[in-house]
């Protein structure tokens, strides 16, 4: 069983540009949702995917975008890049709604740097 | 608004001296309070679910215990590779996760 993926590891942007990143969501699960994680905060909700439709979104702004592939695979898209936009960037996946449970297994993040 | 405090900020144990890690919840419909693990730099590693009050789970030296408020994380002689941030997160119906602050654990050999 593949685990969650994220891609980059690390990136590092200026201000004012736009930053792609990437997510493989555990084989078998529908949903993805992506969390920013500033440091030695806990993970922030930023929005959930459930089979290619936004699901769930939490309080940030619409610079903050996303896609669902087919395959269940996910992009966040970040335009117009802030400061206080370097953290943390996971992403999990889970089996979604009507399954027996909810748990989010969760990849190993992409670190973004904004200067 | 759903909330997730959690208790001590930091914890400094001895290898060997048990404790417990607390998480406070208030959410509007709990559907599940999870527990995790993270090493710095990493992403989050699955421990515990907890659906309904009364409800425990144990994975070697841990054992996560949940109330109508609050969830417990008992470490029970923990070893320096315990040493971690743990994080208690909740799930309301409306789908969403509410993680806490975390509690970074120090296990000193």
């Amino acid at each position: 069983e593949t685990g969650v993926t994220q891609s980059p590891t690390h990136l590092i942007k200026t201000r004012g540009q736009q930053v792609t990143l990437r997510c493989s969501s555990q084989s078998g699960h529908n949903t993805v949702s992506w969390y920013q994680q500033a440091l030695g905060q806990g993970p922030q909700f930023i929005f959930q995917y459930y089979r290619e439709e936004e699901n769930g979104r939490g309080n940030f702004p619409p610079r903050f975008s996303g896609l669902q592939f087919p395959n269940y695979s996910s992009e966040l898209n970040v335009n117009a890049l802030e400061l206080d936009d370097s953290a943390l960037y996971l992403c999990a996946s889970s089996l979604g709604q009507g399954s027996s449970t909810d748990t989010q297994y969760f990849g190993p993040g992409t670190r973004l740097t904004v200067l | 608004e759903d909330q997730v405090t959690q208790s001590p900020e930091a914890l400094r144990l001895q290898e060997g001296e048990s404790s417990s890690l607390n998480c406070s919840y208030t959410v509007s419909g709990l559907r599940g309070l999870f527990w995790y693990r993270q090493d710095p730099g990493k992403g989050p590693e699955f421990l515990f679910t907890l659906y309904s009050a009364g409800e425990e789970k144990e994975k070697e030296r841990l054992k996560a215990t949940l109330t109508k408020k609050e969830s417990f994380l008992h470490i029970t002689a923990p070893k320096p590779e315990d040493s971690a941030t743990y994080l208690c997160a909740v799930k309301n119906y409306g789908q969403n996760f509410v993680f806490g602050p975390g509690t970074r654990l120090s296990v000193l050999p």
